[in-house]
C-alpha cells in the first residue's frame, strides 16, 4: 500500500486569503486525487491530477479557484483560493491502488476552517 | 447515475455488543461495493471490498458485509464491537473506471460506549 502525508494538517485562515496544500507519496504514482469533505457531508472529488499535465476538474470546480500543481510522480499541492467561510472543509488527497483501480489510498486530510 | 444512502448518522453500541451499519445504494451498473474507515486525524482505509464473487464479503478487523441485490443494500456488521472501532465508516459505490467513478456516503460516526 502506499503511505501518504499531508501538510498542513489544520489551518485556519481568513477570508481573502489563499492557503497551499501539499500531498506527498511514499511512491511514484500516475494519478493523484483532491476530494473535498464539507461539515456532515460525504467526499466529493475536486480534480484529478496527472504529473505533467493539466489537472482534470469535476463540474461545479474550476482551475481559478483549485489551482492545482503536479510537479513530480510523488508530489502534488492543491490551493484553495480567495476563501469563505463556504471554504471550511476537510481536504483530502488520494492515490489508486496500482493493482485494483476501484481502491483508493486516501492521506490523513486538512482540516481547514475559514473565518 | 449511481448513489449511496447511509441510514445513520450516528450508531452507538456498548462494547462487545453487535455492530450494525447500513448502506443502499442504486447504480445502472453491476456495481463494487467498499466500506471505508477514518478514524481521527487518519486517513481513510479500506475495509472490504465487493465485486460479486461472493455476496458475503470479509473484511479486516473482524467486520463483514453482505451484498443483497434484491434489497439494494450492504450492511455492514460486526459481532463484537471493540473501543478500538469508534471512528467514521463511509460506504461508497464503483461503476468502474478509477476515482472519478466512485460515489461516497455522508458517512456513519461510530461510537462505542464502555
Amino acid at each position: 500500500s502506499a503511505v501518504i502525508s499531508q501538510k498542513p494538517s489544520r489551518d485556519i485562515c481568513q477570508r481573502g486569503t489563499s492557503l497551499t496544500i501539499q500531498c506527498q507519496v511514499d511512491s511514484q504514482v500516475t494519478m493523484m486525487f483532491w476530494y473535498r469533505q464539507q461539515p456532515g457531508q460525504s467526499l466529493t472529488l475536486i480534480a484529478t491530477a496527472n504529473q505533467g499535465s493539466e489537472a482534470t476538474y469535476e463540474s461545479g470546480f474550476v482551475i481559478d479557484k483549485f489551482p492545482i500543481s503536479r510537479p513530480n510522480l510523488t508530489f502534488s499541492t492543491l490551493t484553495v483560493s480567495n476563501m469563505s467561510p463556504e471554504d471550511s472543509s476537510i481536504y483530502l488527497c488520494s492515490v489508486e491502488n496500482p493493482r485494483d483501480l476501484d481502491e483508493q489510498y486516501f492521506g490523513p486530510g486538512t482540516r481547514l476552517t475559514v473565518t | 447515475a449511481q448513489s449511496v444512502t447511509q441510514l445513520d448518522s450516528h450508531v452507538s453500541v456498548s462494547e462487545g455488543t453487535p455492530v450494525l451499519l447500513r448502506c443502499n445504494y442504486s447504480s445502472s451498473y453491476s456495481p463494487s461495493l467498499f466500506w471505508y474507515v477514518q478514524h481521527p486525524n487518519k486517513g481513510l482505509q479500506l475495509l472490504l471490498k465487493y465485486t460479486s464473487a461472493a455476496t458475503l464479503v470479509k473484511g479486516i478487523n473482524g467486520f463483514e458485509a453482505e451484498f443483497k441485490k434484491s434489497e439494494t443494500s450492504f450492511h455492514l456488521t460486526k459481532p463484537s464491537a471493540h473501543m478500538s472501532d469508534a471512528a467514521e465508516y463511509f460506504c461508497v459505490v464503483s461503476s468502474g473506471g478509477g476515482a472519478d467513478g466512485l460515489t461516497f456516503g455522508k458517512g456513519t460516526h461510530l461510537i462505542i460506549q464502555p
